[in-house]
């Protein structure tokens, strides 16, 4: 059975800390992996990966993804309060109906 | 970015009820389009694949009589809850996309049934 996990489940830090957030997958045909920020409604799109090694850059947050221990880490530095959501990742598979297998989610908060 | 209509955003009905929510992609055409469930604190749980023309695939558990979904056109997907009931109560966001491209989202609809 195809399956993402993410980790932790919930993270509560100071503003200008830095976080990683995990995300590890057992899928049979694999294409990409997506991270997805959720605030209060839409997921909105923050990357996706899909070769191993090449680290994706936006602003403060980057994420890497290693195709041969089947993982892949969200980094956000210098964290702001506007940095409190849901981080989701989501693998998307070669075969099938294009679905995406959505991870367990990481809950961050940041505190002022 | 690509944009995902989703409504209503907010519904409240009573049991028995049936409701439907409309899901639009506004500048692309999407084949596929895909309905989620998503419980307080948790991530998404895909409840079906929605297909343009042809019938959904519904994921294991969940009730295709209770949850009817059209793809009529290439822009345009419903989900209609059939005969409501208070745990149904939950928040319903549905996604499109172009195989290939990353999926986009649409803002959601919190369902409350009394």
């Amino acid at each position: 059975e195809d399956k993402v996990v993410q980790s932790p489940l919930s993270l509560v830090v100071h503003e200008g800390d830095t976080v990683t957030l995990n995300c590890s997958y057992e899928v049979t045909n694999f294409r990409s992996l997506l991270w997805y920020k959720q605030e209060k409604k839409a997921p909105t799109f923050l990357f996706m990966l899909t070769s191993s090694g090449i680290e994706k850059k936006s602003g403060r947050l980057s994420s890497i993804l290693d195709k041969k221990e089947l993982f892949s880490i969200l980094n956000i530095t210098a964290t702001q309060t506007g940095d409190s959501a849901i981080y989701l990742c989501a693998v998307d598979l070669t075969s099938g109906t294009y679905k995406y297998i959505f991870g367990t989610g990481t809950r961050l908060k940041v505190l002022a | 970015g690509a944009v995902v209509s989703q409504h209503p955003s907010r519904v409240i009905c009573k049991s028995g009820t049936s409701v439907k929510i409309e899901c639009r992609s506004l500048d692309f055409q999407a084949t596929t389009m895909f309905w989620y469930r998503q419980f307080p604190k948790k991530s998404l749980m895909l409840m079906a694949t929605s297909n343009e023309g042809s019938k959904a695939t519904y994921e294991q558990g969940v009730e295709k009589d209770k949850f009817l979904i059209n793809h009529a056109s290439l822009t345009l997907s419903t989900l209609t809850v059939t005969s409501a009931h208070p745990e149904d109560s939950s928040f319903y966001i549905c996604s499109a996309r172009d195989p290939g491209t990353e999926a986009f989202f649409g803002s959601g609809t919190q369902l409350s049934v009394l």
